[in-house]
């Protein structure tokens, strides 16, 4: 069973439309992550969140926006979608508070 | 700003020892960590070191932690072709265990 997963792998979207990036956790964790993955591999948290608070690191646009429907999962929403959006997103889970952070595979978003 | 400096490149021969450096700027981190990422594949946690530490040791995996320097480092003794990846170090930002600042990653290609 995978632990983190992340729905699409692929995403391929024009300049402008708005998207989503889903992602599930079957850990049982309080705790989930989003970061962004650029194309010189440099990786930086966006958000962070549990139940109880969202930690936004200020670098992000707020035209990202986390939207979690349970504590299971944490989707990525994208408005406006630019050509700089273009990376790969991680989706990662920990228990509150815990040291280890697991990571999904991964979706790479390509913006045309 | 919160930093973590990684060398980019490191090649090494198949049954050498690798050393990949780190330096870090949080002196509140507790914990910092050592992340392995396969191409095409998300980030997978080697092994962590609390702060009090100076030296953890898991099977080919050395951690060496100077706090006073902030100096980090991960020694893969017999470094196997399938050691090949891209290793990134991690601290936990402003000392909570969940938000990590990663390093750019080091490149480590072995040859045979």
């Amino acid at each position: 069973d995978t632990a983190v997963s992340q729905t699409p792998k692929y995403l391929v979207t024009q300049m402008g439309n708005d998207k989503s990036i889903k992602c599930e956790q079957n850990l049982g964790h309080d705790t989930m992550y989003w970061y962004k993955q650029d194309s010189k591999k440099f990786l930086k948290i966006m958000f962070s969140y549990n139940n109880k608070e969202l930690i936004i690191n200020e670098t992000v646009p707020n035209r990202f926006s986390p939207k979690s429907p349970d504590k299971a999962h944490l989707n990525l929403h994208i408005n406006s979608l630019e050509l700089g959006d273009s990376a790969v997103y991680f989706c990662a889970s920990s228990q509150a508070g815990g040291r280890e952070q697991f990571f999904g595979p991964g979706t790479r978003l390509t913006v045309l | 700003g919160e930093d973590v400096e990684q060398s980019l490149f490191l090649s090494v021969r198949e049954g050498d020892s690798s050393v990949i450096n780190c330096t870090y700027t949080d002196s509140s981190s507790t914990y910092l960590y050592w992340y392995k990422q396969e191409p095409g594949a998300g980030l997978q946690l080697l092994t962590y070191i609390f702060s009090n530490m100076d030296m953890k040791q898991d099977q080919r995996l050395t951690v060496l932690l100077n706090k006073k320097d902030k100096h980090l480092s991960l020694r893969i003794a017999d470094t196997q072709t399938g050691d090949s990846a891209i290793y990134f170090c991690a601290e936990a930002y402003g000392g909570s265990q969940g938000n990590l600042i990663f390093g750019k990653g080091t490149k480590l290609s072995v040859k045979p």
